[in-house]
């Protein structure tokens, strides 16, 4: 079945630099991926969805990237801000079409 | 603007008791899933609904029972709850169930003890 890995280790930076965080999956390739974002004691919000044709999406300063060779999708915050700490999930189609979700990556933006 | 709504927000429950999590969403969304999430896990699908009449399981679905009697709400059952079953349960709705964003409530923390 389908597996989803997202570095489990808190990713640190300094405020004004980018975060990347990973997104790695197992067997077939999704036909697309999204990314949440997760904050304490809420819900999951979707920001950002890029489908297999695509190498790469962009949202003001967030940019996601999908290679099925890799089987790894990348998801980047340029400029980041406090206010961008929070956790990040991956998420994509299990061959049933339902999603299945990575265990998130906490980044923490320091000031 | 509600969006997705979960009621309760917290609840302790004993061994044994049961109770339904309340999720209703008002963005006329034909889909509605129910998600549990245990610390440093992904979220695990429990029960789904394509439609008004419509529920199938998920793949955590045992001691949790759903119905959908309307587009609006779909109510989660623990008929006998179990310490296991101590999470974070998130209701979410989407328009479509590929490639469209799904849409959360801000969950229900639930202790059984």
């Amino acid at each position: 079945s389908q597996k989803i890995e997202q570095n489990s280790e808190a990713l640190n930076i300094q405020e004004g630099k980018t975060a990347t965080l990973t997104c790695n999956y197992t067997n077939y390739s999704p036909a697309y991926l999204q990314w949440y974002r997760q904050d304490p004691g809420r819900g999951p919000v979707f920001l950002l969805l890029i489908r297999e044709n695509e190498k790469e999406k962009r949202k003001e300063r967030l940019k996601v990237t999908f290679d099925t060779t890799l089987k790894q999708s990348l998801f980047h915050i340029t400029a980041s801000q406090p206010a961008d700490s929070a956790t990040y999930l991956c998420a994509l189609p299990n061959q049933g079409g339902k999603l299945i979700f990575g265990q998130g990556t906490e980044l923490s933006v320091k000031p | 603007n509600a969006g997705v709504t979960q009621t309760p927000k917290f609840r302790i429950l004993k061994i044994g008791q049961s109770m339904t999590l309340q999720c209703t969403q008002d963005m006329n969304h034909n889909y509605m899933y129910w998600y549990r999430q245990d610390p440093g896990m992904g979220l695990k699908l429990i029960y789904y609904s394509v439609g008004a009449g419509i529920t199938d399981k998920g793949e955590v679905p045992n001691g949790y029972n759903v119905s959908r009697s309307t587009t609006e709400d779909f109510p989660l059952r623990l008929e006998l709850a179990a310490p296991s079953q101590t999470s974070v349960y998130f209701c979410a709705s989407s328009s479509r169930t590929d490639n469209q964003p799904q849409h959360f409530g801000d969950g229900t923390r639930l202790s059984i003890l």
